[in-house]
């Protein structure tokens, strides 16, 4: 079936510090690929996303590329801040097969990040 | 606008005792779902609802049951609560489009005891 594995947590970084978060999957078919954050005692919120090889999905200063040859969406930042601290959900959506998104997210098991001053 | 909206917030319950969680969205989308959070296990769907009229089960669905009222709103049902249901719930919403995001709730967090 189809899964989502993310590196394992919980990340401690200091402010500044570069962040890497890798996540994998396995589909079927063609996902599209989504990185979701949910900050302290919040619902989840979409950060970024890609819905074919190659793309990059960006925001806030995080990014991510769609690599289908390694079956890979690693979340990046450059810069983390204090206000990064938060829970990051790597999970893909597939396309039916006439290209209509069933909608059904499946859900890596989430890394815990917290950034230090 | 208020999104997607779910209550009650937290709620304690006694195993055997049957509650409704609540959730209604206000931007007009068609797929509607269900999701328990629990601890090193990310979100994992228990029903959704492709459309108004439809519902399905999701990876894990064995002690609920859901109902579509109507466009805006997909309730989830435990029937007799047991402790394993203790979890965090969130209800999510989005158009039938390529590539569309999720909308989530706020979560409700149940406890039984």
């Amino acid at each position: 079936g189809d899964s989502v594995t993310q590196m394992e947590g919980p990340v401690t970084l200091s402010e500044e510090a570069f962040l890497t978060i890798n996540c994998t999957y396995t589909a079927t078919g063609y996902p599209s690929l989504f990185w979701y954050v949910q900050y302290p005692g919040e619902g989840l919120q979409l950060l970024l996303k890609a819905t074919k090889a190659d793309d990059k999905g960006s925001n806030k200063g995080f990014e991510a590329t769609y690599r289908k040859e390694t079956t890979s969406f690693h979340l990046e930042k450059g810069s983390v801040q204090v206000s990064d601290s938060a829970v990051y959900f790597c999970a893909l959506r597939l396309l039916s097969a006439g290209g209509t998104s069933y909608g059904k997210l499946t859900f890596g098991q989430g890394t815990i990040l917290t950034v230090h001053p | 606008n208020a999104g997607v909206t779910q209550t009650p917030k937290f709620q304690v319950l006694k195993t055997g005792q049957s509650m409704t969680l609540q959730c209604a969205q206000d931007m007009n989308h068609n797929s509607m779902y269900w999701y328990r959070q629990d601890p090193g296990m990310g979100l994992r769907l228990i029903y959704y609802s492709a459309s108004e009229g439809t519902t399905d089960k999701g990876e894990v669905p064995n002690g609920y049951n859901v109902s579509r009222l109507n466009k805006r709103e997909f309730s989830l049902r435990l029937e007799s609560a047991a402790p394993s249901q203790t979890s965090v719930y969130f209800c999510a919403s989005n158009r039938k489009v390529r590539g569309e995001t999720q909308y989530f709730g706020p979560g409700t967090r149940l406890l039984v005891l």
